[in-house]
């Protein structure tokens, strides 16, 4: 168990709708960071807060957008789903912005249809 | 940027095998590399991390191996047993320092 729990862990929805994710990180960690893992491939970074500001971004458009609270909770919020977003939503906490410090939860597991 | 791969892609072996899992990355300049396990619709365990001043990390049957002048790490598990059927992958730290870096991981299934 890494502390850091995710819901819901199964969503479905249909293209062009809209979804929240949720992350609950471990206490005290003020870094919590997005990956999508798709279908057989490894997790690739949405992007990273720390102190509830965006520290850093991957090769996503602009309808993947997140927040972080002060209660170490955060959110991944995607606008107009796409067919090509169905994936494992993962996310990850830390104490500090270096990832091989990070922690990850279970997962949510999202199809479009 | 940083790039990472993995062979095999999947493994098939019977009990008791020794294995050896491999990773390359593009970027030598990385201060770790780290190897997870992942259980089918799970997330992420982390076994190894290894600091660039190392060249193994060991935890129980689990050996990882660190050479950043050639671009690879291995991953060597000995006496395999049908619990270790995961798939593992390998990740290093971005170019920027904020995300991991994966590969899209070994598939590892231990018969009986």
């Amino acid at each position: 168990e890494t502390g850091v729990t995710q819901s819901p862990t199964h969503l479905i929805k249909t293209r062009g709708q809209q979804v929240t994710l949720r992350c609950s990180s471990q206490s005290g960690h003020n870094t919590v960071s997005w990956y999508q893992q798709a279908l057989g491939q490894g997790p690739q970074f949405i992007f990273q807060y720390y102190r509830e500001e965006e520290n850093g971004r991957g090769n996503f458009p602009p309808r993947f957008s997140g927040l972080q609270f002060p209660n170490y909770s955060s959110e991944l919020n995607v606008n107009a789903l796409e067919l090509d977003d169905s994936a494992l939503y993962l996310c990850a906490s830390s104490l500090a912005r270096t990832p091989e410090t990070q922690y990850f939860g279970p997962g949510t597991r999202l199809l479009v249809l | 940027k940083q790039e990472v791969t993995q062979i095999p892609a999947a493994l098939s072996v019977p009990e008791g095998e020794n294995l050896v899992l491999n990773c390359s990355f593009t970027d030598s300049a990385i201060y770790n590399l780290q190897w997870f396990r992942q259980d089918p619709g799970k997330g992420l365990t982390s076994l190894l991390l290894i600091q660039s001043s190392q060249r193994e990390q060991t935890s129980g049957r689990l050996n990882a191996s660190l050479d950043k002048s050639s671009g690879r790490s291995t991953l060597y598990i000995a006496a395999s047993q049908p619990g270790d059927s995961a798939t593992y992958l390998c990740a290093a730290p971005s170019q920027a320092g904020t995300a991991l870096i994966f590969g899209k991981g070994t598939t590892l299934s231990v018969s009986s």
